[in-house]
């Protein structure tokens, strides 16, 4: 069956470390790999696309990786900080569907601590 | 500023009753609008994909008649959730897909609406 997991356990960090978010996949084939953040009560937004012919991309403080091999994406936040406190979703887009269907996975919970 | 709105952000309805949700696209055309529902601690499901000017798209699951999808302009988009019952309160978001060419990094999510149905 087709899955997308995300770590389910909350993940609670110091400021100033790295966080580091796990997105693996199953009996997909994304064209694309985003994350997103969300906060309470609030809709997604949009962080960092990734293709599938990339191995790695960074904006800023966040550092996203795609291994098509292992099926994985890894979401990484360096220097992190109590704002960084958030959900965070990886989305899947499927091939010859730009822009059309995301399928997400259930989100990690990140709380960074001062 | 917000690209996207959604109108209301929170609403309280007796069981039984409809309850519309509007999505508007602020700055740009519209062609594509995605309908999704989140529950608590859950992900966000597909619920429906409208284009404008024709019938929505339903996942698989999803009742078409009881989820009334309007896309009636480039710039509006609305869901009505018809005969309302407590299992339908939920968190409901609208996506957007401009309708300019626009690079796959764009991407536009309303602000959602949160439902709670008594």
């Amino acid at each position: 069956s087709q899955k997308i997991e995300q770590n389910s356990e909350a993940l609670n960090i110091q400021e100033g470390k790295t966080a580091t978010l796990t997105c693996n996949y199953t009996n997909y084939s994304p064209a694309y790999l985003q994350w997103y953040r969300q906060d309470p009560g609030r809709g997604p937004v949009f962080l960092l696309l990734i293709r599938e012919n990339e191995k790695e991309k960074r904006k800023e403080r966040l550092k996203v990786t795609f291994d098509t091999t292992l099926k994985q994406s890894l979401f990484h936040i360096t220097a992190s900080q109590p704002a960084d406190s958030a959900t965070y979703l990886c989305a899947l887009n499927m091939i010859y569907n730009q822009g059309g269907k995301l399928i997400f996975g259930q989100g990690t919970e990140l709380s960074v601590k001062p | 500023g917000a690209v996207v709105s959604q109108h209301p952000s929170w609403v309280i309805c007796k069981s039984g009753t409809s309850v519309k949700i509007e999505c508007r696209s602020l700055d740009f055309q519209a062609t594509t609008m995605f309908w999704y529902r989140q529950f608590p601690k859950q992900s966000l499901m597909l619920m429906a994909t409208s284009n404008e000017g024709s019938k929505a798209t339903y996942e698989q699951g999803v009742e078409k008649d009881k989820f009334l999808i309007n896309h009636a302009s480039l710039t509006l988009s609305t869901l009505t959730v018809t005969s309302a019952h407590p299992e339908d309160s939920s968190f409901y978001i609208c996506r957007l897909k401009p309708h300019a060419s626009a690079t796959q990094e764009t991407q536009y999510f309303g602000p959602g609406t949160r439902l709670l149905v008594l």
